[in-house]
């Protein structure tokens, strides 16, 4: 079954400062691997997505993920935040197997994102 | 990227009642989708909503508690029926366009069952 682990509940960094946002999942094959944003009172919004090749992805917004195999891990990041980053950030996976699992999502629970000015 | 828009954007319903939620998508898709956004917490796949076909539900989640429709390649809605103070939530419609892998989402309809 697939799974994702989003470890950290909220995450507080300073503007300008570098953040990361931590991303672990578990896929029986190889992962498809994407980040949303969810600010207050609106749907989700897509940030970027792995699938093959380059291990660090580039997205929306200046933000960029690094994909580690072995850690089986997918962490957000961005090298200088700002005040309006201040949002819920989600990761997902799909198991490349569709024959077993289709195109569902699994979702990680979500880290709350607060920039402080 | 895909526009998507839900109506009604929010309501709060007596319990025992329906609600139907409509889901329209600017361009034609090959898949849509029903998600589920408890307060507090991440969001859990319904069902697959199928063209002209019954929508394939995942395990939880059942076609009397919550039918959907698709008539067309750019319409659906999902019903939640027989509603109870559990039912309430952020319902999200999500869409994927052919040959492309992520999915788009909808402005969420916010549900609260009294």
């Amino acid at each position: 079954a697939q799974s994702v682990a989003q470890p950290e509940d909220q995450v507080n960094v300073a503007e300008g400062n570098p953040l990361t946002v931590k991303c672990t999942y578990s896929v029986s094959g190889n992962p498809y691997l994407f980040w949303y944003v969810q600010y207050p009172n609106r749907g989700l919004q897509f940030l970027l997505k792995y699938i093959t090749g380059d291990n660090l992805v580039k997205g929306s917004y200046g933000f960029e993920a690094e994909f580690n195999k072995s850690q089986t891990s997918f962490h957000l990041k961005k090298p200088s935040a700002l005040v309006s980053d201040s949002a819920l950030y989600f990761c997902a996976v799909r198991d490349i197997k569709t024959r077993e699992y289709g195109n569902k999502l699994v979702f990680g629970a979500g880290t709350i994102l607060r920039v402080k000015s | 990227s895909a526009v998507i828009s839900q109506k009604p954007s929010r309501d709060i319903c007596q319990r025992g009642t329906s609600l139907t939620i409509q889901c329209q998508v600017d361009s034609q898709v090959t898949m849509m989708f029903w998600y589920r956004q408890q307060p507090g917490q991440s969001l859990t796949l319904i069902a697959t909503a199928n063209q002209g076909s019954e929508a394939t539900y995942e395990s939880g989640f059942v076609i009397d508690k919550f039918p959907i429709s698709r008539p067309n390649l750019t319409f659906s809605t999902l019903t939640v029926s027989n509603m109870s103070p559990e039912d309430s939530s952020i319902y999200l419609c999500s869409a994927k366009r052919t040959g492309g892998l992520e999915q788009y989402f909808g402005p969420g309809t916010r549900l609260t069952v009294t």
